[in-house]
């Protein structure tokens, strides 16, 4: 089945820029789906397919997606961005969706 | 307001069944698939089961298939999850999710709804 990686952590200072991966073979020709997922919430999507922002999402999420690594990309970090991020894909070889194990994200 | 609202969680015991139910409201319920993803304590997301807005093409992962049952009335706007044989690893928050039209992506999600196995 298909397998994605993630960081278990990413640190950063508020104001600067994070980057959080997602690595799978191939991963380029997917879709990529990221999600936010705060304390005792449910999960947001942020961005969906590689790079495309919901209504309501700001601007500072971003993403990109090319070979064997997804990223998504979070500018000018806020203490509010303080959160778990999960990459998703759709396996048409097993019919499945697949999450990477997520990435928790600190704000310094 | 675009809405789903779980319910029907609890505690059970093992090799015991329990049914969750999603209702959806503020979209056209029967144009979207649905998902459920749920969410052991502590640890990540994982992809439950997937129905078609009709029904037609239903999907489960590996971990549930044969003991889990999707399924959807679009004239009541709901969503289910029949689950039998219930094992202490399927102790986790369950969520019902909307699939982004177009996409795998799922883009509306509900509160969730936790579902205890335990003797």
């Amino acid at each position: 089945s298909y397998v994605l990686s993630q960081p278990p952590s990413v640190s950063v200072a508020p104001g600067k820029t994070a980057r959080i991966t997602c690595g799978g073979n191939n991963i380029g020709r997917k879709g990529v789906h990221w999600y936010q997922q705060k304390p005792g919430q449910a999960p947001v999507l942020v961005i969906y397919y590689d790079s495309d922002r919901p209504s309501g999402i700001p601007e500072r999420f971003s993403g990109s997606n090319s070979g064997n690594t997804a990223t998504l990309t979070i500018s000018r970090v806020e203490a509010g961005d303080e959160a778990d991020y999960y990459c998703q894909v759709w396996d048409s070889s097993s019919d499945h969706v697949v999450f990477g194990g997520g990435t928790k994200l600190t704000v310094l | 307001e675009v809405q789903l609202v779980e319910s029907g969680g609890g505690l059970v015991q093992p090799g015991g069944s329990l049914r969750l139910s999603c209702a959806a409201s503020g979209f056209t319920f029967s144009s979207y698939s649905m998902n459920w993803v749920r969410q052991a304590p502590g640890k990540g997301l994982e992809w439950v089961s997937y129905i078609s807005s009709s029904s037609s093409t239903i999907y489960y992962g590996d971990s549930v298939k044969g003991r889990f049952t999707i399924s959807r009335d679009n004239a009541k706007n709901s969503l289910y999850l029949q689950m039998n044989s219930l094992r202490d690893e399927d102790t986790a928050f369950y969520y019902c999710a909307r699939t982004l039209s177009g996409s795998y992506g799922l883009d509306v999600w509900g509160r969730g709804t936790t579902v205890t196995v335990s003797s």
